[in-house]
């Protein structure tokens, strides 16, 4: 099966402008979570979407959003773009959406806001 | 709140030794999972271990093992016959009931050839 894929790999924009990124899970998982990555905050979580319902969200500002499509793919959407926001955004796929389950990371996709 | 400490910001074993990262965590909870991940310079998660808190057995997976000790709440990951594609961060994290997981901040393994 092919792994967990995340669009695009790479991404810079300037402060106002918005973002939305992408993640394909892995071929029958239904649970798509994401998190920030930065060098001071490590990784911190920013939501859960499991059948196209948002589970879980953490402390993050509104600016930042998601969805799920039927298909499991989901997006997130990042408005309004802060210097801070400038981090490595990972995408984590799996089976559902359970404790005990194993989460498969995607590449990220590193953003940089200037 | 969960929270996980990994106190170690970088550690260094020479190949072929054993190395052991430490991990605590602070919970309430008594049915929870823990899971180690390797993150190589490449960027992309790897699940190295799991435990599951229920089971008194430490999880092994060939060279990687864990000491998981549920009172003490602290699960470190040994490595054993170090290798060169060892080298990577590591993050110890937690997870109980339909929560988001918790990552530490992670250690920095070096394998110094």
């Amino acid at each position: 099966k092919a792994g967990v894929t995340q669009t695009p790999r790479y991404l810079i924009k300037t402060r106002g402008q918005q973002v939305t990124l992408s993640c394909s899970p892995i071929s029958g998982h239904r649970s798509v979570s994401w998190y920030q990555q930065t060098p001071g905050q490590g990784l911190q979580f920013l939501f859960e979407y499991f059948s196209e319902t948002q589970r879980n969200k953490g402390n993050f500002p509104g600016r930042f959003s998601g969805r799920q499509f039927s298909n499991s793919r989901s997006e997130m959407n990042v408005s309004t773009l802060e210097l801070g926001d400038s981090a490595l955004y990972l995408c984590a796929s799996s089976l559902i959406s359970r404790k005990s389950e194993t989460q498969y990371f995607g590449p990220g996709t590193r953003l940089l806001v200037l | 709140a969960q929270t996980v400490t990994q106190s170690q910001p970088e550690m260094s074993v020479q190949e072929a030794e054993t190395v052991t990262l430490s991990c605590t965590y602070d919970t309430s909870e008594s049915d929870y999972y823990l899971f180690w991940y390797k993150q190589p310079p490449s960027r992309q998660m790897i699940l190295v271990i799991r435990q599951e808190a229920y089971k008194q057995q430490n999880a092994t997976e060939n060279r990687f093992s864990v000491n998981f000790q549920k009172a003490a709440k602290s699960f470190s990951l040994k490595i054993s016959d170090s290798q060169l594609g060892d080298a990577a961060m590591y993050f110890c994290a937690y997870r109980r009931g339909n929560n988001d997981m918790r990552f530490g901040a992670g250690t920095r393994l070096t394998v110094k050839p």
